[in-house]
This record gives structure tokens, sequence and C-alpha cells, in this order.
């Protein structure tokens, strides 16, 4: 099945910082997203972005789909911007990555 | 309100019991879904449904069971053949598959 790698898998900025996240998977697919998963387990839907860049206030993200990447981009980041970011893809059916646990400091 | 529900939120069982979880959309999608994530770990299809009566089984299946009579609710049941049921399980639904998926609020199960 399609693999899902997300880098780095731990990330501790101080607020205001910039932060990039990265999600590479394996072959083509239908669709993909970024979430985030607030302390609570809640996740959050960010994008969904099968190809191309959106912005959402603060956060955008790209995904390149012929080169088999995503980015999601975080900027002047805040303490609540804390937690889990998943990207997820779907091809047959839905796959996760392992997440990159943020931590933002005040 | 629309959303999607899932209910209990805690659950405690016994070894050897089954258990169902509940997870209600009134979203009108029809495509539902199953997850189980263990701590520090991604998300792991357990089964999913594209419409109502049908369903198919995820990467990690075995020991669990659903059922798709309506097309708001999507049942998951834990049976006693499941080795490490303990974990939190999260439903989701999207328009069609492929589309964007939404998620409960989960529910931690706890196997004593």
């Amino acid at each position: 099945g399609i693999q899902v790698e997300q880098s780095p898998p731990d990330l501790i900025l101080q607020e205001g910082a910039n932060s990039t996240l990265r999600c590479n998977f394996s072959d083509s697919v239908n669709n993909l997203q970024w979430f985030h998963q607030n302390p609570w387990g809640q996740l959050i839907n960010l994008f969904y972005i099968p190809s191309g860049t959106k912005q959402n206030g603060r956060l955008s993200a790209t995904t390149v789909a012929t080169e088999r990447y995503s980015l999601l981009y975080i900027s002047s980041s805040q303490t609540t911007d804390s937690g889990v970011y998943f990207c997820a893809v779907h091809n047959n059916d839905m796959r996760f990555g392992a997440g990159t646990r943020l931590t933002v400091k005040p | 309100d629309g959303g999607i529900t899932q209910s209990p939120k805690y659950l405690f069982r016994k070894e050897g019991q089954n258990v169902t979880l509940s997870c209600e959309q009134n979203l009108n999608h029809d495509a539902m879904y199953w997850y189980r994530q263990d701590p520090g770990q991604g998300l792991r299809l357990i089964y999913y449904s594209q419409i109502v009566n049908d369903f198919q089984k995820g990467d990690i299946a075995e020991g669990y069971s659903v059922s798709r009579e309506k097309k708001e609710s999507f049942p998951l049941t834990v049976t006693s053949a499941q080795k490490n049921p303990t974990a939190f399980y999260l439903c989701a639904s999207s328009i069609r598959a492929a589309d964007t998926q939404y998620f409960g609020p989960g529910t931690r199960l706890t196997v004593l």
C-alpha cells in the first residue's frame, strides 16, 4: 500500500517563529488532507489540497502531486498551535502519516 | 447543529466482553470510516463504508465488526477476538470516498 512519511517527527518552537512541516507519499493520490489534533484528541481539518497552494490565515499548504510531497507552513506560531499535525492521503483508501508533534513555547 | 457524534467518550470493559461504539452523522454523507489510534501513533483504518448496506475492511479489521443499516449510523463492535483493544477510536465521514473527511470527537476504550 501507499506509504506516507512526515518530517520532522518532533518540532519545538518559540512563539512567533515560522515552521515548515513535510509530507512525502509513495504513489499518486486522489486527495491529501492536513489535520491538527488538539490535546483532547479532536482532529481538525486544516486543508484539503490534492494539488496547488492554499492559505488560511497564518497557515498555508502546498502540494506538488507530480513530486509526491506536500508542505504545511505555519507563520508567527502561537502556543495554541501546539499539538500533532497529520497528513493523510487517499489512494484506494485513506492513509495517515505518523504525524509531527509541534510544541510552541511562550 | 450538523456534525458527527461518538458515544461514549470513555468506555471501560472487562477482558472477554464485546463492546459497541456508536457513530452518528447528520451531514447526509454517504461514506463513513472507523480508525484506531494508539499512543504516539497515526491513525489506522479499521473499516469503511461508501454507501448504506456496504462496507469494506481496512488495514486492521481483525477482531472488529461493523454494520451500515442506515446512512447516518456506522456502529463499530470490538469483539473479544481483538487482542489489544485498548486505544482511541475515531469515526469520520465524507460526502463520498476521497472527499474531505470530518471527524467525530473519539471514544477512548480501556480494557481492564
